[in-house]
């Protein structure tokens, strides 16, 4: 089965500091990854998904992702920090086969200090 | 586009009740997918709907079921409410049942159970 598991249930930075959101993937076959953020009272809203064309994959608000193969690792990371990124990040992973739903990480909560 | 709408937004019942949620995904759309949001659970799926016909189902008891109409508007129905059904529910809807085809997230209804 497919999962992914997300490092760090809060993460805090200020203000133009660097973001980095762990997410690490257990899968037997080449996955298929997305990253959502979901701001609050709010639905999720995809920043970006691996699909396999590049390993550096770039999604919206200025945020990217890189492919890790060896190390089994899919982390998000934005160079300048925002006040306005202040939410719940998630990791996902779509099933393989005939199965096609997501199966989403616990989730980081990012908190951007001023 | 407008995107997707779930109504109602918000909701109390009691132990022991029902409810019905809906949800009308992007125009077009005929994949409706829906998720459970807790605190300890996380996102979990509960089932989709492709042309009206239930195509995967999550790991929940038989009191959650859900329907797709021709026009492609989902329901989901929860019967003999218990106190931990109570959760942000999300629909999703994607254009057809592709892997990478992005999953549009509604605002979701948030249920409480007292």
């Amino acid at each position: 089965a497919q999962s992914v598991t997300q490092l760090g249930s809060h993460v805090s930075v200020s203000e133009g500091a660097l973001v980095l959101l762990r997410c690490n993937y257990s899968s037997s076959v080449p996955p298929y990854l997305f990253w959502y953020v979901q701001y609050p009272n709010q639905g999720l809203q995809l920043l970006l998904k691996y699909t396999s064309a590049a390993t550096l994959v770039k999604g919206i608000n200025g945020f990217e992702a890189e492919f890790k193969k060896s190390e089994t690792s899919f982390h998000l990371t934005k160079p300048s920090a925002h006040m306005r990124d202040a939410a719940e990040y998630f990791c996902a992973v779509i099933h393989s086969g005939s199965a096609r739903q997501l199966t989403f990480g616990s989730g980081t909560q990012l908190t951007v200090l001023p | 586009k407008a995107g997707v709408t779930q109504t109602p937004r918000y909701l109390i019942k009691t132990r022991g009740q029902q409810v019905t949620l809906s949800c009308s995904p992007i125009s077009g759309h005929r994949s409706v997918s829906w998720y459970q949001q807790t605190p300890g659970q996380g996102l979990q799926f509960l089932f989709e709907y492709f042309s009206e016909t239930q195509r995967n189902k999550g790991n929940f008891p038989g009191r959650f079921s859900g329907r797709q109409f021709s026009n492609s508007r989902s329901e989901m129905n929860v019967s003999t409410l218990e106190l931990g059904d109570s959760a942000l529910y999300l629909c999703a809807s994607r254009l057809g049942q592709g892997a990478l085809e992005t999953q549009y997230f509604g605002p979701g209804t948030r249920l409480l159970v007292l």
